[in-house]
């Protein structure tokens, strides 16, 4: 069965300080892996994709990384602002005619000042 | 241009009662899916709609729910018989496939509409 496992749950940081969420996915065969944001009371947002072929993909302070044979990925937040206060959900989608993403549960950010 | 929109943002209900929920995709997208998302839960895929083709309903938990979509545009969740199990915010999206012909795409960008919360009392 294809699962997206976040960690941690839920992640409490001080403004300005850098934090990495973490993804384990056992979807296969594998196609890309998105991270989205989702703030409160509105719909996900994409922040970035990659394939199988990419490592590391930069979307402003957000980084993200994958290891395909691993089957991790993190997103790496720089320089925390208090709009990073949201939940980050990691997306999964395989190929073989299954057009239906995994979601992973998320992790919940909240930013200090 | 404008995204998806969802309508109602909030619908409180009493139990037993329907509900429709309304869904207009980012015009000219011609996937959409919706989804459920349960307090503390990953986003449940509920029914999928691509043109004009037959709608992917396997994500649907029970027969109380049931989707359309006119004219491969606006969409419309009707839940019969709410339950209490069924709070939950429904999110609508869409997104103008980019797989070739003869299957369905995978992982196209979804664009998000800002959901409905669902309340059954």
């Amino acid at each position: 069965k294809n699962q997206v496992e976040q960690s941690p749950q839920s992640l409490i940081i001080l403004e300005g300080k850098n934090c990495t969420l973490q993804c384990n996915y056992t979807v296969s065969p594998f196609s890309n892996l998105r991270w989205y944001k989702q703030d409160t009371g509105r719909g996900p947002v994409s922040l970035t994709i990659m394939t199988f072929s990419e490592n590391t993909k930069s979307n402003g302070r957000y980084t993200a990384t994958l290891d395909a044979d691993t089957k991790q990925s993190s997103l790496h937040i720089t320089a925390s602002q208090l709009s990073d206060s949201a939940s980050y959900i990691c997306v999964v989608s395989g190929t073989g005619g299954s057009y239906i993403p995994t979601f992973g549960r998320g992790t919940s950010l909240i930013v200090h000042p | 241009g404008a995204g998806v929109s969802q309508s109602p943002s909030n619908k409180v209900t009493e139990k037993g009662k329907d509900v429709e929920l309304r869904c207009d995709p980012i015009s000219g997208h011609t996937a959409l899916y919706w989804y459920r998302q349960s307090l503390g839960q990953g986003l449940e895929f509920l029914i999928y709609f691509q043109g004009n083709s037959a709608p992917d309903k396997s994500g649907l938990p029970s027969d109380r729910f049931s989707a359309e979509r006119t004219g491969g545009s606006v969409s419309t969740l009707t839940i019969q018989r709410t339950q209490q199990e069924d709070s939950a915010v429904y999110l609508c999206a869409s997104s103008y496939p980019t797989g070739t012909s003869g299957g369905p795409p995978s992982g196209d960008t979804q664009y998000f509409g800002p959901g409905t919360r669902l309340t059954v009392l």
